[in-house]
């Protein structure tokens, strides 16, 4: 079964700073998908960025990006040019992307979640 | 605009209580999900339905059952409640590996 462990509970930053969330996992499949959510004080789920595991390059959103480390199993999520708006709960997420009678069913597995705090 | 609804925002129950939760999603979706989240767990799968009728457990179905009779509402039920099950649980649905959720239903069994 796969994993996923943040592990930083809280993380603050200035407006207008970067901040990097940790992720980390552990699967034994070769291909799969990786997710960072976003949930706001609203508690909707809002999809902030996804990354392939078989694409090389580090997928990017705006002011988010991520450094995918496959071998490492390393997911990190900069956001840049911190805004108050960016405050919120973050989770790391994955999900298989078996199919041909494997199938995930877009089944995510979660981290724990990160509570970041956006100082002005 | 995709739209995952959960029935209500907040609820409260008191222990022993037979409880239904229930969600709603109007995008013709075959995939539907119940986790839970808790602090410093994240949100873990209870259940999923694959197709009307069809439904497999998650990581955590100990004290759930779930209910698909129709393709758009997928309901998870608390056969009797314990104060163990107070929790936020999200409902959602997918269509090609993309989830979307509904705004959770806060859950508080006395």
């Amino acid at each position: 079964a796969q994993t996923v462990t943040q592990s930083q509970p809280e993380m603050s930053v200035q407006e207008a700073e970067t901040v990097t969330l940790s992720c980390t996992y552990d699967t034994s499949e070769s291909d799969y998908y990786l997710f960072w959510y976003k949930q706001p004080p609203s508690r909707q789920m809002i999809l902030v960025i996804r990354q392939e595991a078989y694409k090389q390059q580090n997928a990017t959103e705006n002011r988010f990006s991520v450094n995918f480390q496959k071998a490492a199993k390393s997911f990190s999520l900069k956001i840049s040019d911190s805004q108050l708006g960016d405050a919120a709960m973050y989770f790391c997420a994955y999900r298989s992307a078996l199919n041909a009678g494997g199938t995930s069913y877009g089944k995510l597995t979660f981290g724990q979640g990160t509570i970041l705090t956006v100082h002005p | 605009d995709v739209k995952v609804t959960q029935s209500s925002r907040y609820l409260v129950k008191r222990t022993g209580e037979k409880v239904f939760l229930e969600c709603v999603q109007d995008m013709d979706h075959e995939n539907m999900f119940w986790y839970r989240q808790d602090p410093g767990l994240g949100l873990r799968l209870i259940y999923f339905s694959y197709d009307v009728k069809m439904k497999e457990k998650g990581d955590i179905p100990e004290g759930y059952s779930v209910s698909r009779e129709k393709k758009e509402r997928f309901s998870l039920i608390l056969e009797s409640a314990s104060t163990n099950q107070t929790s936020m649980y999200l409902c959602a649905s997918s269509l090609d590996g993309k989830l979307f959720f509904g705004s959770g239903t806060q859950l508080s069994v006395l």
